[in-house]
């Protein structure tokens, strides 16, 4: 298995702030993910971060308000910029085990809340 | 398009089995998985299956995948009330790793 660290676990923000979560890993990794789980609902796939490549988004979430950055096998952080209370929801990162088990385990999210 | 469904809400005594069922659309799907969601808390990988396997048990949990049907099963046995919990279905498809996730089935275990 994998063991994900996430940080902030939580925060509480203003609107139009902007809040970087940071997720770090403790085996090198090909492929991490960033999921999006809104209050009482299910998870939402934001992009997939591979090293050494740029972020790949998924339909309805751009560059621009979600910026990603993969320095290395282990790291990786998601800014949630511009925050409006809509972006109140939990973020999770992911990761696949290298190989070709199918395994793929999360991180234990960061609780954002916009004010 | 891809899309996983479950049913919201389940409830069982202490002691029964539970079983909690996940339909899905895409058939290329590779992978399927449980995942258990504790309130306030993460994302835990409680089994998958490869989408060439009709069955797979570890110790409470069964898994059963009739792929014809597209129908993905969780039954966990004896089931405590420590059980109690969100559980989410999630497919794989063969483009990547994206899983996409059911809305959640909450698990209510009574004494």
């Amino acid at each position: 298995s994998a063991v994900i660290s996430q940080k902030p676990s939580r925060d509480i923000c203003q609107r139009g702030t902007s809040l970087t979560i940071q997720c770090q890993v403790d085996s090198q990794v090909t492929m991490m993910f960033w999921y999006r789980q809104q209050p009482g609902q299910s998870l939402t796939l934001i992009a997939t971060a591979n090293q050494g490549s740029e972020a790949t988004y998924e339909s309805g979430f751009v560059i621009d308000k979600f910026p990603i950055s993969r320095p290395n096998l282990t790291f990786s952080t998601l800014t949630v910029s511009n925050m409006s209370p809509e972006d109140s929801s939990i973020y999770l990162c992911s990761v696949d085990l290298e190989g070709a088990s199918g395994e793929q385990f999360f991180g234990p999210g960061t609780r954002l809340t916009v004010l | 398009g891809e899309d996983v469904e479950q049913s919201l809400f389940l409830s069982v005594r202490e002691g029964d089995s539970s079983v909690i069922n996940c339909t899905y659309t895409d058939s290329s799907s590779t992978y399927l998985y449980w995942y258990k969601q504790e309130p306030g808390a993460g994302l835990q990988l409680l089994t998958y299956i490869f989408s060439n396997m009709d069955m797979k048990q570890d110790q409470r949990l069964t898994v059963l995948l009739n792929k014809k049907d597209k129908h993905l099963s969780l039954r966990i046995a004896d089931t405590q009330t420590g059980d109690s919990a969100i559980y989410f279905c999630a497919q794989r498809g063969n483009q990547g790793g994206k899983l996409i996730f059911g809305q959640g089935t909450e698990l209510s275990v009574k004494p």
